[in-house]
């Protein structure tokens, strides 16, 4: 059975520290990785990912896809309290459109 | 602004009733989605369709109804042999993506649903 493995559920830092969270997925037919972005309520995109390491960068975000150990990783630099939200990975299997699997997402909680 | 737009926020159901969560979207976006989320779980498609008058089954479409009569509109019913509705309904859309590739899906922000 395919599926998406999110670590860590949850994670608490302080302002200003660096983060790395992690996807790991075992998906026959791997096609593409997307990274969105969850705070109270619609997830906002944040990245795809389909070739391996070629890493992107969106201001302190940055991801990167490993497709031989069948991982990636989604670093936050320098965190705000705005970037407190649930990190959703999911992967595309190269099925029909809607066929994206799901993690169950990593809560990040930056104090300040 | 173009965007999806999800109604109601909140809603509650009754035993027995059918209820009809409405997702709008002005995207121009020729490709629709029904997720469900329970708390600590991933999203899990219910329903979607690629174009209009045609729609799939996803995971989890056992007790759910769809109809895409309209681009813009993707109405999902949850009916009374959906025995667990209690969860939060996401739309989301997108374009379709070229021949062997994907775009991104774009979220509404959703519709709360619990029984009375």
């Amino acid at each position: 059975e395919d599926k998406v493995v999110q670590s860590p559920l949850s994670l608490v830092v302080h302002e200003g520290d660096t983060v790395t969270l992690n996807c790991s997925y075992e998906v026959t037919n791997f096609r593409s990785l997307l990274w969105y972005k969850q705070e109270k309520k619609a997830p906002t995109f944040l990245f795809m990912l389909t070739s391996s390491g070629i890493e992107k960068k969106s201001g302190r975000l940055s991801s990167i896809l490993d497709k031989k150990e069948l991982f990636s990783i989604l670093n936050i630099t320098a965190t705000q309290t705005g970037d407190s939200a649930v990190y959703l990975c999911a992967v595309w299997d190269g099925g029909s459109q809607g066929n994206l699997i799901f993690g169950k997402g990593t809560k990040l909680s930056v104090k300040p | 602004d173009g965007g999806i737009t999800q109604s109601p926020k909140y809603l509650f159901r009754k035993e027995g009733q059918n209820v009809t969560l409405s997702c709008e979207q002005n995207l121009n976006h020729d490709a629709m989605y029904w997720y469900r989320q329970d708390p600590g779980q991933g999203l899990r498609l219910i329903y979607y369709s690629q174009i209009v008058n045609d729609f799939q089954k996803g995971d989890i479409a056992e007790g759910y109804s769809v109809s895409r009569e309209k681009k813009e509109s993707f109405p999902l019913t949850v009916t009374s042999a959906q025995k667990n509705p209690t969860a939060f309904y996401l739309c989301a859309s997108s374009i379709n993506g070229p021949r062997g590739g994907i775009q991104p899906q774009h979220f509404g922000d959703g519709t709360r649903l619990s029984i009375l």
